[in-house]
């Protein structure tokens, strides 16, 4: 149980454009995701989090017209990463709280490449 | 200083030795501890969640938990090929803040058949 599906897991796309990433909560309700970043060989760095039906909650440094987080059902939180340029190339994971046992669990992951 | 800090290895041992990971951490708010494995380009996997201080045991896995001196460890015995991936250990604050995950930077485990 606790499963939360990630998709594209990888995606390339041109220097300008907008690219979305959607994670689904398969088989819980999340009311909270947290979306991170993670650059080769290093931990997850926490972008935002989001909280269903309320607007996300950027980290500091992290720019929110740049990272459009939306939570709009239970099951549902999309990451828009607009105009999109090379230094935007990175692994983005979302997760989700799994409030009965307190876990938190992952999806896959999206490979993100800005050529 | 880091909230949590994390040993990033590399770590090298032949199949079948007993593999400790440690993590230490400053905020003494922190109650819950958690360890998550990743293997390359995929999502971190949770192995061990625990709240509090004390050992937990799951198979091969066994976590502890040190409030005292805010150190937690996770063993892993008779380790195998297939457990070759980075593990980060991770810790919230009950409540706190949404609950987010503070992360340590993760420890490469290789595991040598």
């Amino acid at each position: 149980g606790a499963v939360v599906s990630q998709h594209p897991s990888r995606v390339i796309c041109k220097s300008g454009t907008s690219v979305k990433i959607e994670c689904r909560s398969l088989d819980f309700q999340a009311t909270t995701m947290f979306w991170y970043r993670q650059f080769p060989k290093q931990s997850l760095m926490l972008m935002a989090t989001s909280n269903e039906g309320s607007k996300a909650t950027y980290e500091q440094g992290v720019e929110k017209d740049k990272f459009l987080i939306n939570h709009a059902s239970l099951t549902l939180s999309t990451l828009t990463v607009t105009s999109a340029h090379p230094e935007d190339s990175s692994f983005y994971i979302c997760s989700a709280r799994v409030v009965a046992g307190y876990g938190y669990t992952f999806g896959s992951g999206t490979r993100l490449t800005v050529v | 200083q880091k909230e949590v800090e994390q040993d990033p290895g590399p770590l090298s041992v032949p199949e079948g030795a007993i593999v400790s990971l440690n993590c230490t951490y400053s905020n003494s708010a922190f109650q819950y501890f958690m360890w998550y494995r990743q293997y390359s380009r995929k999502g971190p996997e949770l192995l061990m969640y625990t709240y509090s201080s004390g050992n937990k045991e799951d198979g091969r896995f066994t976590a502890q938990v040190d409030k005292s001196s805010k150190y937690i460890s996770l063993f892993i015995r008779d380790s195998q090929p297939s457990d070759s991936a980075t593990y980060l250990c991770a810790m919230s604050i009950p409540g706190g803040s949404n609950y987010k995950l503070t992360f340590g930077k993760g420890t490469l485990l290789t595991v040598n058949p």
